[in-house]
């Protein structure tokens, strides 16, 4: 199984660009994630699905949209991209969304915005 | 908001030493997870924790859930030169489904 993939691993935009960042997941996991994770501040959660059409937001979700069409993907879409998106993101998945349930990531996706 | 203080941010260590660290929280929580992330890799988990009291080894690596269920700790025995990385703390509160993280700390080891 490959896990939780994530494309591009490196994207440069400039401001007011759009872009969507993929991950895809084979372990037939319900629960999928995105996270920003900046200097000093941890990972922080973007967006979040608990299954095939429903989504819902989370810590930092401003700029960002979700959807989730099919169990495997769950894209992140910039609209139009600003310098404060500047950031590694990182794409998660867990079987489900319970309190037991351990979350594995992608290899991340470093996006720079000029 | 950041939910969870995790300390401390670095730390410079010898090969051999013992590393602790640990994460708080304000609120009470029923899950503790411990991961490691390597340079321009995602986080790997490490160790994860359901009970207060809880203690849990993998390998070198021993984390504990706390008594009050507002905090964890983290401790690797006789660090070697691959231990390097950033670890968090992530925690998910009673009742809700989302994960919060720690701010991270970076472990550097000198040979």
């Amino acid at each position: 199984n490959a896990g939780v993939t994530q494309t591009p691993k490196f994207q440069v935009l400039k401001t007011g660009q759009s872009m969507t960042l993929q991950c895809a997941q084979d372990m037939n996991h319900e629960y999928m994630s995105w996270y920003r994770q900046d200097p000093g501040m941890g990972l922080r959660l973007i967006h979040y699905s608990v299954g095939a059409g429903i989504t819902d937001q989370g810590e930092v979700p401003n700029g960002y949209n979700v959807s989730r069409s099919t169990t495997e993907d769950f894209p992140l879409r910039l609209l139009s991209a600003a310098p404060s998106q500047t950031s590694v993101y990182f794409c998660a998945s867990s079987r489900m969304a319970g309190r037991n349930e351990k979350l594995f990531f992608g290899s991340g996706t470093q996006l720079s915005v000029l | 908001g950041q939910q969870l203080n995790q300390s401390p941010q670095s730390m410079f260590i010898q090969e051999g030493e013992d590393v602790s660290m640990n994460c708080t929280s304000s609120s009470i929580f029923n899950t503790w997870l411990w991961y490691k992330q390597e340079p321009g890799e995602g986080p790997v988990l490490l160790i994860a924790l359901y009970k207060a009291g809880e203690l849990t080894s993998n390998g070198r690596l021993t984390a504990q859930f706390g008594i009050t269920r507002k905090d964890s700790f983290l401790n690797i025995s006789a660090s070697i030169p691959s231990d390097v990385g950033i670890y968090f703390c992530a925690g998910r509160r009673q009742g809700a489904q989302k994960l919060v993280f720690g701010q991270g700390t970076r472990l550097t080891i000198n040979p």
